[in-house]
């Protein structure tokens, strides 16, 4: 059964750059979309972004100018970098996998990392 | 961006009634949507994709229907641990986008 382990600061300053890692337990990164989502507090589900292939990214409008989706296949891992933070990015950050070739949806989840921006 | 409106909000019923939830997408997606159930303090959990098709080890009193722009989410008959917030999701164009959930509560 592939798992999601996600790691990184629980508090972040502002102005400064969130940094989060999502180790993939599967074989291979192949055949999937490599997302993260969030979820401010009290709030519903946002989608962030995306990257899969050999790097290429789709990003939230919103959001694309701070936000930088990375992987590593080599390690099995993908990393979401969102810079110039605000109290306004305070939220559980969910890394997730979405089959590019079925309609199947986000069926893995990461556990879910609750970040807050604050000084 | 693709935007879904989830009804109702709030949805107070009792263990063994059926609960309807809606979503409607403001432009046509054919079947491009995803159910999720979401427990307090947890990740949320795939329930049915391509409108219709229950994710595996989900249990049959979820079912999903609709197509183009309304979708319905129906437990035929709540279980205890059904009580938590549904959200529904288009994966028919980027960026996703979720509806604000509707959430199932303890009348």
């Amino acid at each position: 059964q592939v798992r999601l382990q996600q790691s990184g600061p629980g508090l972040v300053k502002p102005s400064e750059t969130l940094s989060l890692t999502c180790s993939v337990s599967s074989r291979s990164m192949s055949g999937y979309y490599w997302t993260w989502v969030r979820q401010a507090p009290g709030e519903g589900l946002e989608w962030i972004g995306r990257i899969y292939d050999r790097g290429t990214t789709n990003y939230k409008p919103s959001l694309e100018s701070r936000v930088t989706i990375s992987m590593d296949t080599s390690k099995k891992q993908f990393s979401l970098n969102l810079a110039t933070v605000t109290a306004a990015d305070t939220a559980v950050y969910y890394c997730a996998r979405e089959a590019i070739y079925s309609a199947i949806g986000m069926d893995v989840w990461g556990q879910g990392i609750a970040v807050t921006v604050s000084s | 961006e693709i935007v879904l409106t989830q009804s109702p909000v709030t949805l107070s019923l009792s263990p063994g009634e059926r609960a309807t939830l809606s979503c409607r997408a403001s432009q046509r997606i054919d079947t491009a949507l995803v159910w999720y159930q979401q427990r307090p303090g947890q990740a949320p959990r795939l329930l049915v994709y391509d409108a219709s098709d229950r994710a595996a080890g989900i249990p049959a009193r979820f079912s999903g229907s609709g197509s183009g722009t309304d979708f319905t989410l129906t437990i035929s008959s709540l279980e205890p641990e059904d009580f938590a917030v549904y959200y529904c999701q288009q994966r028919n164009t980027w960026p996703r986008t979720f509806g604000q959930g509707t959430k199932v509560d303890f009348k």
